[in-house]
């Protein structure tokens, strides 16, 4: 299995509160990505980056901001949590990237709950 | 705009028989696509995938059908077994995302 570590993997927070997800690969891959889970939808991206501090927008990008400031490590941001941003996130990593193969290898998921 | 659908949110199979997992796109300039499996509290993992210059690619019990003119692609697992339960999700690259679908439910039943 890749080596992808998401914390927390629960967490339960309130309406306004700053959330960060962090996301620890030691696999040395390239591309990092974050994706959110809700029923209907599937799997959206929220936003990805192609290497240390180079990122980019997703589908829903809006309320989320990232941050890579080393290979191994992929932040995510809610800067004010809203009901609406309760869902599963998952983090992916890639060697050669979506655009390549598009491969992914997924985390375990963080369940976040926004009250 | 989903540019990648599963239309049909649950599927139920009986053990040994085939099951049959569609997907449709939009987007003409994607160049590759796959299927992705996921179990409850895990993440997905990769299962198979096919490049838009073939029409199909078999692993196995699973193979993957791509209809370019229809911009359909398919999903066949045979013989269904138990453990295939799960929600199968498709997804298309291109450029340097890849997009998903809503995902299919699949229930293999004894």
């Amino acid at each position: 299995d890749a080596g992808i570590t998401q914390s927390p993997r629960h967490k339960v927070t309130e309406t306004g509160t700053p959330v960060t997800l962090r996301c620890h690969q030691t696999e040395n891959h390239r591309y990092m990505y974050w994706y959110r889970q809700d029923p209907g939808h599937g799997l959206r991206l929220i936003h990805y980056s192609y290497g240390v501090k180079d990122t980019d927008k997703g589908e829903v990008s809006d309320g989320y901001s990232v941050s890579r400031s080393k290979t191994e490590d992929f932040l995510l941001t809610l800067e004010s949590a809203t009901s609406s941003q309760t869902s599963v996130y998952f983090c992916a990593i890639s060697d050669r990237g979506a655009h390549a193969t598009g491969e992914l290898f997924f985390g375990e998921g963080s369940r976040l709950t926004v009250l | 705009d989903q540019q990648v659908k599963q239309n049909s949110p649950s599927l139920s199979v009986q053990e040994g028989r085939i099951s049959i997992l569609n997907c449709d796109y939009t987007n003409s300039m994607f160049d590759y696509f796959l299927w992705y499996k996921k179990y409850p509290a895990e993440g997905p993992t990769f299962l198979i995938s096919i490049s838009s210059i073939k029409d199909k690619n078999e692993d196995g019990r699973f193979t993957v059908f791509l209809n370019k003119s229809a911009k359909h692609l398919s999903l066949h697992i045979v013989p269904s077994q138990p453990g295939d339960s799960a929600v199968y999700f498709c997804a298309a690259s291109g450029t340097d995302k890849l997009i998903f679908g809503t995902g299919t439910r699949l229930q293999v039943f004894p």
